[in-house]
């Protein structure tokens, strides 16, 4: 089956680090992508990963291991702009995206 | 600008009045979808297009139609809403249909109420 794991919800301090975790069993895989999505409005792009490694866009990284079927996205110098919820996605076939339910993310001052 | 636009933003209906939600992008996009939000359950795929006039079924097509006679416009139809049909529904475009490094830009939402 195809089965993708994320936190339902994580609280952290403005100016701490962050980590959200994201395992996944899907039939294929062709890459992972991670979104944030505030309340009430559309989910945006954050980061893209398709070999094993850590990719880094300023505050925000994001990990893949392809053959333990896990990613993590890292945040850096947490905002309070940063609570929203995180959606981890994997492409699994040509046309074909699998969602996460989301982790909501609480910044707290 | 480049965006996804879809209308309307909100709609209450009632059982088995036929509504449509349209979606239309401006970036010249292959690759067209439409998901539904629930709370616990993430965002589900219910169709998606590659191209003019090519559509397939997602995961969770019954009760839903669409369809792609222009590359901009992916109208998604309810022939006969339900109440489990009460959902929040996003449109998302890609560049190109079978590039699976393509990130998706999302239209703004439609949260839709069906009683």
């Amino acid at each position: 089956g195809q089965n993708i794991d994320q936190p339902t919800e994580m609280t952290a301090t403005e100016g701490a680090i962050v980590q959200i975790n994201c395992t996944y069993q899907t039939s294929g895989f062709n890459g992972l992508f991670w979104y944030q999505q505030h309340a009430g409005e559309a989910p945006t792009f954050l980061s893209y990963n398709v070999l094993d490694g850590l990719e880094e866009k300023g505050r925000f990284s994001s990990f893949l291991s392809r053959s333990k079927g896990y990613s993590y996205l890292l945040l850096k110098e947490l905002q309070m702009k940063d609570s929203a919820s995180y959606l981890c996605a994997v492409t699994s076939g040509t046309y074909k995206y699998i969602f996460g339910t989301g982790t909501r993310l609480k910044v707290l001052a | 600008e480049a965006q996804v636009t879809q209308n309307p933003r909100y709609l209450i209906t009632v059982t088995g009045k036929k509504l449509t939600v349209t979606c239309s992008q401006n970036m010249n996009h292959e690759y067209m979808s439409w998901y539904r939000q629930d709370p616990g359950l993430g965002l589900r795929q219910i169709y998606y297009s590659m191209n003019v006039e090519v559509t397939d079924k997602g995961d969770v097509p019954e009760g839903y139609k669409v369809s792609r006679k222009e590359k901009r416009n992916f109208p998604l139809i309810l022939e006969s809403p339900s109440p489990n049909q009460t959902s929040l529904y996003f449109c998302a475009s890609s560049l190109k249909a079978g590039a699976t490094n393509e990130k998706l830009f999302f239209g703004s939402g439609t949260q839709l109420s069906v009683l």
